[in-house]
Formats: C-alpha cells, sequence, structure tokens
C-alpha cells in the first residue's frame, strides 16, 4: 500500500518567516495530495489540496508544489503568522480511496 | 463545523471491554473513513466504506470492526480493549468520487481504557 514520508517532524520558524513541510510518496498511482492542518484537540482541517494534473497551487499565503517523478510534494507557508502554529499533515490517495497520511510536522511560529 | 458528528465526544472503559464509536457523515457523502490518533501521533488509517460496502483497509487490528448502513452512518467497534486503544478516534466523510475527493472531519472520540 501506499507510504507517505513527512519532513521535519518538527519546524519552528520567526513571524514574518516563511515555512517548507516536505512529504514523499511510495504508490505511483496516487493522484490527489492533501495537506490538513490540526490545531492542538481539535479536528484536522484541510487547508489545501492539489491533484496530479497540475505542478502547483497557490491560496494566499499558502502553497502547494507537486513533483510527480520524484513522488514528492510540498507545503509553503509565506509571510508566517503566531496562528499558523499547528500540526500539519500531509496525505496521498488514489481519488478518494484509502488515503495514508503523513507523520505530522510541528510548526511552531514565534511572534 | 464539517457536517460530520461523531458519538460519543468521550468514552472511559476498562481493559477487556467492548465498545461502538458512531459516525454520521456529511449529507451526500458516500464514504466514510475511520482515524486513530494515538497521543502526538499521526492518523493511522483504519478502514473505508463506500456506500454500505467495504473499499479499503488500513492498519485494522481483528479485534476491531466497522460497518456502514443503508442510511450511511457508520459504526466502529472496537473489542478486548487494552491499554494501547486509548486513542482519539476521527471518522471522516467525503462524496467518494475523485472529483470530489475531499475528507471532512468529524470532532473525534476521545476513547480512555483504563
Amino acid at each position: 500500500g501506499e507510504n507517505v514520508e513527512q519532513h521535519p517532524s518538527t519546524l519552528s520558524v520567526q513571524e514574518g518567516d516563511s515555512a517548507v513541510i516536505k512529504c514523499t510518496y511510495s504508490d505511483s498511482a496516487s493522484n490527489y495530495f492533501p495537506w490538513y492542518k490540526q490545531e492542538l484537540g481539535k479536528r484536522p482541517q484541510l487547508i489545501i489540496d492539489i491533484r496530479s494534473n497540475v505542478g502547483e497551487k497557490k491560496d494566499q499565503r499558502i502553497a502547494v508544489t507537486l513533483n510527480k517523478t520524484a513522488k514528492h510534494f510540498s507545503l509553503h507557508i509565506t509571510e508566517t503568522q503566531p496562528e499558523d502554529s499547528a500540526v500539519y499533515f500531509c496525505a496521498a490517495s488514489r481519488g478518494a480511496n484509502d488515503m495514508r497520511f503523513g507523520a505530522g510536522t510541528r510548526l511552531t511560529v514565534k511572534p | 463545523d464539517s457536517g460530520v458528528t461523531q458519538t460519543p465526544k468521550h468514552l472511559i472503559t476498562a481493559t477487556g471491554q467492548r465498545v461502538t464509536l458512531r459516525c454520521s457523515p456529511r449529507s451526500g457523502d458516500l464514504s466514510v473513513y475511520w482515524y486513530q490518533q494515538s497521543l502526538d501521533q499521526g492518523l493511522q488509517f483504519l478502514i473505508q466504506y463506500y456506500n454500505g460496502e467495504e473499499r479499503a483497509k488500513g492498519n485494522i487490528l481483528e479485534r476491531f470492526s466497522a460497518q456502514q448502513f443503508p442510511d450511511l452512518h457508520s459504526e466502529l467497534n472496537l473489542s478486548s480493549l487494552e491499554l494501547g486503544d486509548s486513542a482519539l478516534y476521527f471518522c471522516a466523510s467525503s462524496a467518494g468520487d475523485y472529483a470530489r475527493s475531499e475528507q471532512f472531519f468529524g470532532p473525534g472520540t476521545r476513547l480512555t481504557v483504563l
């Protein structure tokens, strides 16, 4: 089955700096790659996703890039703010089936 | 609010017992997914149902089972509980087709096994 690896496990940045989280996947048939943000004690919430027919997607301060050949994708957060502090999970799946998550990255944005 | 509901919110029980967790998906969603999240751990995929049928299986123990009913709600049954089963159990739902793959998570059920 799919195996998703996520790095780093923890990331600390100064407010205003950029943060980058990287994931690799093993199943070349995976075609859907979402990113979830989970604040302490809350449910994971989708923040951005990308499909395999697209190389990059942006939504305000958040962007995701996908390299299908290398089987990796990344989350980029620019101009970080303290409220961006959370655990971020990447995931990979074949369409709506069998989604596998990375182990998570705990992002801390220091004011 | 994602539209996915889970009951109960908290559950405290003893080792060896059996519990049932319930999930109601968003209106119109056909797929239901179950995940286990232990303390400071990631999301472990357990099982997926689509329109009443099992579609994918992850790291689900034999002591655990699930089903999806005709009204599309789902139940996760955990039996012969062990201390290590203490975790947050999330249910998520999606439309279930490629074009609408996004999963929406419920608030979770926190299970404590004493």
